[in-house]
């Protein structure tokens, strides 16, 4: 059971390109999400979906755009890097948002823009 | 509106000596609560979680907290700190609201002296 899988692991991008991080998660969790974790800060969440065809924004959505076209993947979309998006950031999901579930966490991607 | 404070930025312990990480929250309904642990460059483990049934919550690797409703605390305690406790440990709470409920504390760094 692989839970939750991110790729790439690191990523250094030049200012003002684009990339997509990938997702997958294999628990059949409705609800996904997307964290960034800067130096010294709790995760602050970017955004968040609820079942396929259903994305809302977080607290820090600019700069980043997703999609959820089936239950298992949630790409993070960086259309035009910039130095402030330099950051760790990690997929998780949830069986659900009430109740106490909790959210399960990939490894992680360290992006850096230089 | 829910909010976390964990007290501490960093711990330092002598190996086999007790933990105590602290926590306060702040959440306009039932909260349930949260303690994961990241190990450097992982991703996030639940440690241990209170869903409104006994207030004492035991976790993985000998850990547990206390919730606490009149002091808003929730706090993590082990009675003997091992060197492969030492990792990033963050307090999150959720309330009864909506899909984006969990809120992190900033971390704590727990540090294990040999």
């Amino acid at each position: 059971n692989a839970g939750v899988t991110q790729t790439p692991k690191f990523r250094i991008l030049k200012i003002g390109q684009s990339m997509t991080l990938q997702c997958t998660q294999d628990m059949n969790h409705n609800y996904m999400y997307w964290y960034r974790q800067d130096p010294g800060m709790g995760l602050k969440l970017i955004y968040y979906s609820v079942g396929a065809g259903i994305t809302d924004k977080g607290e820090v959505p600019n700069g980043y755009n997703v999609s959820r076209s089936t239950t298992e993947d949630f790409p993070l979309r960086l259309e035009l890097a910039a130095p402030s998006q330099t950051s760790v950031y990690f997929c998780a999901s949830s069986y659900s948002a009430r109740g106490g579930y909790e959210q399960y966490f990939g490894p992680g991607t360290r992006l850096t823009v230089t | 509106a829910q909010s976390v404070t964990q007290l501490d930025s960093h711990v330092s312990v002598s190996e086999g000596t007790p933990v105590l990480l602290r926590c306060n929250y702040s959440s306009s309904y039932s909260p349930s609560l949260f303690w994961y642990v990241q190990h450097p460059n992982k991703g996030l483990q639940l440690l241990l979680k209170y869903t409104s049934a006994a207030t004492l919550v035991k976790g993985i690797n000998g850990f547990e907290a206390e919730f606490k409703k009149s002091e808003t605390s929730f706090h993590l305690t082990k009675p003997s700190a091992h060197m492969s406790d030492a990792a990033e440990y963050f307090c999150v709470v959720s309330d009864a609201g909506g899909a984006d409920g969990l809120t992190f504390g900033k971390g704590t760094h727990l540090i294990i002296q040999p």
